[in-house]
């Protein structure tokens, strides 16, 4: 069956602008996460949502970002004003239940310029 | 908090030789740890699961154990070849979570 996808796979964007992030996590899975990897670095924590409700948002840096799943499946990262910093790989992982295997997404490259 | 080290960052092997990764970590509470394995510029590619009641746990060449108590886990992968460069990552979610922490990766190269 069909993985974790995410798109766009990159997306460059000029500094103060705002971008959405989409993954479309392996169909049946409820448990979603999104993670953010720098380079050189292991990935970090941003949210997990269980269902359609976030969970656990305390991952997210700043109120620049938020994420949603209206409909417990598509998931949407916003990020509003981007900076610089905001520059990463985002990931996208999916599980059936929250202690299973992590399933993750190929990752969508942000480039702020 | 839970803080994940993997050393070494970087490895070079020639085909063949059998590898070991190494995986610490500082708290012993864990509800089960996960190596993956990404290829640059890709996403991250599960390998094997161990859950906390697990010592290893073996799939075709790869065998990752755990020992809660002194907080390791090691990847052997054998007879290495040149496909499996990449870097190699452990990630361990707590029994009390549901996140994902991190190493930084170990970057395996192999030479043919």
């Amino acid at each position: 069956g069909a993985g974790v996808s995410q798109t766009p796979s990159n997306k460059v964007t000029e500094k103060g602008k705002y971008v959405e992030l989409r993954c479309d996590p392996i169909s049946g899975h409820t448990a979603l996460y999104w993670y953010r990897q720098s380079l050189g670095q292991g990935p970090e924590f941003l949210i997990y949502f269980q269902g359609t409700g976030a969970a656990d948002d305390s991952g997210l840096p700043n109120d620049r970002f938020f994420a949603v799943r209206p409909e417990g499946s598509v998931s949407t990262l916003k990020i509003q004003r981007t900076e610089r910093g905001d520059s990463a790989v985002y990931l996208c992982a999916s599980s059936f239940s929250q202690g299973g295997l992590k399933y993750f997404g190929p990752g969508t490259r942000l480039t702020v310029t | 908090k839970q803080e994940v080290t993997q050393i070494p960052a970087a490895l070079s092997v020639p085909e063949g030789e059998n590898l070991v990764l190494n995986c610490s970590f500082t708290d012993s509470a864990i509800y089960n740890l996960q190596w993956f394995r990404q290829d640059p510029g890709k996403g991250l590619t599960s390998l094997l699961l161990i859950q906390s009641s697990q010592r290893e746990q073996t799939s075709g060449r790869l065998n990752a154990s755990l020992d809660k108590s002194s907080g390791r886990s090691t990847l052997y992968i054998a007879a290495s070849q040149p496909g499996d460069s990449a870097t190699y990552l452990c990630a361990l979610q707590s029994s009390n979570d549901y996140k994902l922490s991190f190493g930084a990766g170990t970057t395996v190269t192999v030479r043919a």
